[in-house]
């Protein structure tokens, strides 16, 4: 079966760093996202990687090792309008998005 | 441009009826996507739809069914209703290529009673 494990629920404070992991076993790959979705929000986009390394884009930055099937998302200077789950998705070899249950977190002053 | 819209925005139904919901995507994307959101189960696929043709079906019961219209609108129907498909409905549309993001609807919120 197709399978993406994240953590349920973070917490961080203001200001900090935080790493959120996505771990993802699929039948074949054909890119990674990762989306915010704040309460009662639809998800929106934040990064796409589909080769090896890291993507950065502002506070935000996402890295993929497809040997491994890993991931993470880094959120830097944390503010408290970053608590929100966040969802990983791959996209199989059908080009179908295989979503993770989500990373719900909070941010504490 | 406009967004993603879908409506209507709230739902309530009773068990073992059916219901039809609508997403127009952005102007200019042929794919459209359906999911199922539950607290605690992510985004569960339902299907996708490209050009009127479905091209991805998610495991769902056959009481699950969509379609897409020349125009690229989508619906989405369920029929017998049951408790259980009480959920938030998310729509997404894409211009139909792999690499690119999809851009997601408010969604519906059915609850069944």
């Amino acid at each position: 079966g197709q399978n993406i494990d994240q953590p349920t629920e973070m917490t961080a404070t203001e200001g900090a760093i935080v790493q959120i992991n996505c771990t993802y076993q699929t039948s074949g790959f054909n890119g990674l996202f990762w989306y915010q979705q704040h309460a009662g929000e639809a998800p929106t986009f934040l990064s796409y990687n589909v080769l090896d390394g890291l993507e950065e884009k502002g506070r935000f930055s996402s890295f993929l090792s497809r040997s491994k099937g890993y991931s993470y998302l880094l959120l830097k200077e944390l503010q408290m309008k970053d608590s929100a789950s966040y969802l990983c998705a791959v996209r199989d070899s059908n080009y179908q998005l295989i979503w993770g249950a989500g990373t719900k977190l909070i941010i504490k002053p | 441009k406009a967004g993603v819209t879908q409506t209507p925005r709230y739902l309530i139904k009773t068990r073992g009826q059916q219901v039809t919901l609508s997403c127009s995507p952005i102007s200019g994307h042929r794919s459209v996507s359906w999911y199922q959101q539950t607290p605690g189960q992510g985004l569960q696929f339902l299907f996708e739809y490209f050009s009127e043709t479905q091209r991805n079906k998610g495991n769902f019961p056959g009481r699950f069914s969509g379609r897409q219209f020349s125009n690229s609108r989508s619906e989405m129907n369920v029929s017998t209703l049951e408790l259980g498909d009480s959920a938030l409905y998310l729509c997404a549309s894409n211009r139909g290529q792999t690499n690119t993001e999809a851009f997601f609807g408010q969604g519906t919120r059915l609850t069944v009673v």
